[in-house]
């Protein structure tokens, strides 16, 4: 059960966009489409913004999207704005049942 | 309006034992499988287990399995996480969160403070 592999950083000015990677294994990103992705702002609950890889749930923003090729899945974020800065993380579903998160990734808008 | 509210946590010794309680309103709580997160100060999101509808299937990270125990109560609409033998390395703010949607946790309670410490 090691933890998915996210850019421990990221950065962009508002306005432009910024993409985040999250790889795991063919036994869990590669395997299912069980891909999500969670928002987390200072000392508050994560808040879903991707799920299914692809999807956005009600309310998310459409500045936000996913995606995965292989073992690798993507979260952009189009049209950067103060508000989206905050720490991203992917979560995958995996072969042994279990769930798995990426390690965050934290986003800075200069 | 679904919430999810934690409560229990606290100081406990190293070996002692602590029960995390999860009480859900604004929906069925009884038609959705639920979850429990942990984040240790200053750390990321980490998965520890998952209970499906009516308790009966049980999944853990390598981490807390044989010393942590997932249950809940649906007459009550609240989801439960036992604590044995807790270490240093389980001090995190532990989460309950439903899986509204399969595959993913839709909300997410507030979480309730854990520390393990002598």
């Amino acid at each position: 059960q090691s933890a998915l592999t996210q850019p421990a950083s990221v950065s962009g000015s508002p306005g432009q966009s910024i993409t985040i990677s999250c790889t795991g294994t063919s036994s869990d990103v590669g395997g299912y489409n069980y891909v999500s992705w969670y928002q987390q702002h200072p000392g508050k609950a994560p808040k879903l913004m991707i799920h299914d890889v692809s999807n956005r749930p009600s309310g998310v923003s459409n500045r936000f999207s996913g995606s995965k090729s292989g073992n690798t899945a993507s979260l952009t974020i189009s049209g950067l704005q103060a508000e989206d800065e905050a720490d991203y993380y992917c979560s995958s579903y995996t072969r042994s049942r279990s769930w798995v998160f990426g390690g965050g990734t934290k986003l800075t808008v200069l | 309006e679904v919430q999810l509210v934690e409560s229990g946590g606290g100081l406990v010794q190293p070996g002692g034992s602590l029960r995390l309680s999860c009480a859900a309103s604004g929906f069925t709580f009884s038609s959705y499988w639920m979850h429990w997160v942990r984040q240790a100060p200053g750390k990321g999101l980490v998965w520890v287990s998952r209970l499906n509808l009516d308790g009966s299937s049980t999944t853990y990270a390598d981490s807390v399995k044989g010393r942590f125990t997932i249950s809940r109560d649906n007459a009550k609409n609240t989801l439960y996480l036992q604590m044995n033998s807790p270490r240093a390395e389980d001090t995190a703010v532990y989460y309950c969160a439903r899986e509204g949607i399969v595959g993913a946790t839709d909300y997410w309670g507030q979480g309730t403070l854990v520390t393990v410490s002598s």
